[in-house]
């Protein structure tokens, strides 16, 4: 099974800041199937990126994901307010397995 | 445009059988590559995928749950069951339900339903 560790934990930004965040994987990622997901409070998680660099649908372009193999990253350029959250990165070429989230909160 | 949404209990006894059923619109799961997945968040935690199930009938587990889960699917229903054995508070969680496809083309868990809060009681 591939395990997906995040960092760093949170991350404390102001707005207008950029993010990055990271998501190493034990083993190389097929085909680089790497989702990432933004999930705010009482909310379903949304998909943001898949195949490691693909915005899904209506995903702002401030948010942007790389990387390739075992490492990829998510960056949020110029962080607007609805923009602290959650963050998750997902795998899906061999079987699923999730990330334990970053947290973007508010310096 | 797919919609999936979430029932089943809000409370099980320790050791009962949670059966949860994910009833979905806007594709069949006939379609070849369509699949259905369960993912659970214990409150305040991450996101761990459980089972998927796919046009074909093939099913995926989590191996740290898989001797206590079975994904099932109703396709003149537009119904995917999961049923979880042997329920403990630290299976307190809640389940999510999600569309995905494993070919033509490859996708991750977009959309998910709603989600639906399951509490173990001791």
């Amino acid at each position: 099974e591939i395990v997906l560790t995040q960092s760093p934990g949170t991350l404390s930004l102001s707005p207008g800041e950029r993010a990055t965040l990271s998501c190493r994987a034990s083993q190389r990622v097929n085909f680089s199937y790497l989702a990432w997901y933004q999930q705010k409070p009482g909310q379903a998680p949304r998909l943001l990126i898949y195949g490691a660099s693909n915005r899904a649908t209506g995903i702002p372009d401030r948010f942007s994901g790389s990387g390739s193999g075992t490492d990829f990253t998510l960056t949020i350029n110029r962080l607007e307010p609805e923009d602290f959250a959650m963050y998750y990165c997902q795998q899906y070429g061999s079987s699923r397995t999730f990330g334990q989230g970053t947290k973007v909160e508010i310096k | 445009q797919i919609t999936l949404k979430e029932s089943g209990p809000t409370v099980v006894k320790l050791t009962q059988t949670l059966t949860l059923t994910c009833t979905f619109s806007g594709f069949s799961l006939s379609t070849s590559g369509v699949g259905v997945g369960w993912i659970r968040q214990p409150p305040g935690k991450a996101l761990e995928w459980l089972a998927i199930i796919y046009w074909d009938d093939d099913k995926r587990y989590s191996p740290s749950v898989e001797s206590r889960l079975t994904i099932t699917k109703d396709s003149s229903k537009d119904q995917v069951v999961l049923t979880m054995t042997n329920m403990d508070p630290v299976d307190t969680a809640t389940y999510y339900c999600a569309y995905t496809r494993a070919a033509a083309p490859v996708r991750p868990f977009d959309p998910w339903g709603q989600g639906t809060l399951v509490t173990v009681s001791s």
